[in-house]
């Protein structure tokens, strides 16, 4: 099956800093890329939708000049939380859709990163 | 108002048994899949089965299987033999056509496998 890597899995970072997240299609080419956040015992909430080349669309709520996503390639897009607080310590998950999807199930998830903000 | 629920936040069942998982939905498109996805302690999101909203038959993937009431609008999972390795969060997702592809997820469902 198509892999999605992420990185970090895990980071720990200071309050007012940047944390990058990168997610990576391996084995395919991914024109669409979601991120979701997810508390503990919660639910995934989407955040953003990106597509290679593009601005990403923000769903309501979400901050985009705080959570920057960038989708350069047609496997890669990035997470940036900006001056990052204790409340966006959370799991996040990127998922990414196959460029030959028609339908169906192709979109497939990466293993997530923690990040903790002290 | 949600999409998709999830009404039970845990569960338990005895290993071996079947156990069923409830799921609603709500959505005007005609178009639209609704997914299961398991997600143990380590947070990876396990895919497990899908139905289309055209498809006839209800959607098997070994022991799970979804039963599918278009008219009431649930995407029920059904997990048969339930084993340890089930023990995990299961989550309903909606995925409608007109929406650009994303995944709307309910609020999930622990189960607890006894042994």
């Amino acid at each position: 099956g198509a892999v999605v890597s992420q990185h970090p899995s895990w980071v720990i970072c200071k309050s007012g800093t940047s944390v990058k997240i990168e997610c990576r299609s391996l084995d395919f080419q991914a024109t669409t890329m979601f991120w979701y956040r997810q508390f503990p015992k919660q639910s995934l909430m989407l955040m953003a939708t990106s597509n290679e080349g593009s601005k990403a669309t923000y769903e309501q709520g979400v901050e985009k000049d705080k959570f920057l996503i960038n989708h350069a390639s047609l496997t890669l897009s990035t997470l940036t939380v900006t001056s990052a607080h204790p409340e966006d310590s959370s799991f996040y998950i990127c998922s990414a859709r196959s460029q030959q999807a028609t339908g169906g199930y192709e979109q497939y998830f990466g293993p997530g990163t923690r990040l903790t903000v002290t | 108002a949600q999409k998709i629920t999830q009404t039970q936040p845990g569960m338990f069942v005895q290993e071996k048994e079947a156990v069923t998982l409830d799921c609603t939905y709500d959505t005007s498109d005609p178009s639209y899949g609704l997914f299961w996805y398991k997600q143990p302690s380590s947070g990876e999101m396990i895919f497990l089965i899908y139905q289309g909203s055209y498809d006839q038959q209800n959607a098997t993937e070994g022991r799970y299987s979804l039963n599918f009431q278009k008219a009431r609008k649930s995407a029920n999972l059904v997990i048969s033999a339930s084993q340890l390795g089930d023990s995990a969060m299961y989550f309903c997702a909606m995925r409608e056509y007109n929406q650009g592809g994303k995944l709307i997820f309910g609020q999930g469902t622990e189960l607890s496998v006894k042994p």
